[in-house]
């Protein structure tokens, strides 16, 4: 299985202020023949599922504000939120579907400071 | 806009088997190119991946689990009613969490219904 590690485990940063998260996985997550990294980043509110923020590593789903970003290759990835609003207040997760079984980080919690 | 929903017993017994279904409303799940599976996350603790049904016509009747529950799991799909299921015998405490249905493809778990908590206890 493939093991995501992320750091740190919880993260206070005030608001209009930049968040970093990073997730490492302990084998590549890059598929050589399309180049994508199959990597996946969520945000997960008390009481709702999670929610897909970024993925091919880098890619915004529709309607995700742009304040969220994400970066990496192969084996070491960041979630970076550029300016914390209240909303954002959440546990993220990063998520590699490159092989079976699935396996997420064990999340970061994200609060304000 | 595609909507999932889990239904299902909220106790279960130990020993027994957990079962649940979800509705897909919104779109196929015969649609090619896309997984429908489960995901499942015990109270406060973090997401644990069980295993997805391929719903193409090429790969039609293709399941993968999680290595770590596939002696106790299965997945089944009822593509007339719109509908997959999840099955998990022999349970215990452990499998006590919130189980959620999900879409997933090449760009990640996009789609994901509500959760429903499953307790197992006597």
């Amino acid at each position: 299985d493939i093991v995501m590690t992320q750091s740190p485990d919880s993260l206070a940063v005030s608001l209009g202020e930049r968040a970093t998260i990073n997730c490492k996985s302990s084998q590549s997550v890059l598929y050589s023949s399309n180049n994508k990294n199959y990597l996946g980043w969520y945000q997960q509110k008390p009481g709702q599922p999670p929610k897909l923020l970024i993925y091919w590593a880098s890619t915004r789903e529709s309607g995700v504000p742009d304040r969220f970003s994400g970066s990496g290759s192969g084996t070491d990835f960041t979630l970076t939120i550029s300016s914390l609003q209240a909303e954002d207040v959440a546990v993220y997760y990063c998520h590699q579907y490159y092989s079976n079984p699935q396996t997420f980080g064990q999340g970061t919690k994200l609060e304000i400071k | 806009q595609l909507q999932l929903q889990e239904s299902g017993p909220g106790l279960v017994k130990p020993s027994e088997t957990l079962s649940l279904t979800c509705t897909v409303s919104g779109g196929s799940i015969s649609s090619s190119s896309y997984y429908w599976g489960w995901i499942r996350q015990p109270p406060g603790k973090g997401l644990e991946w069980i295993g997805e049904w391929i719903g193409s016509l090429y790969y039609s009747g293709s399941t993968y689990y999680n290595p770590s529950l596939k002696s106790r799991v299965t997945i089944s799909v009822d593509t007339s009613k719109n509908q997959f299921s999840l099955k998990l015998t022999s349970v215990t405490a452990a499998d006590t969490a919130v189980y959620y249905c999900v879409r997933h493809d090449l760009n990640g778990t996009d789609f994901w219904g509500q959760g429903t908590l499953v307790t197992v206890s006597s």
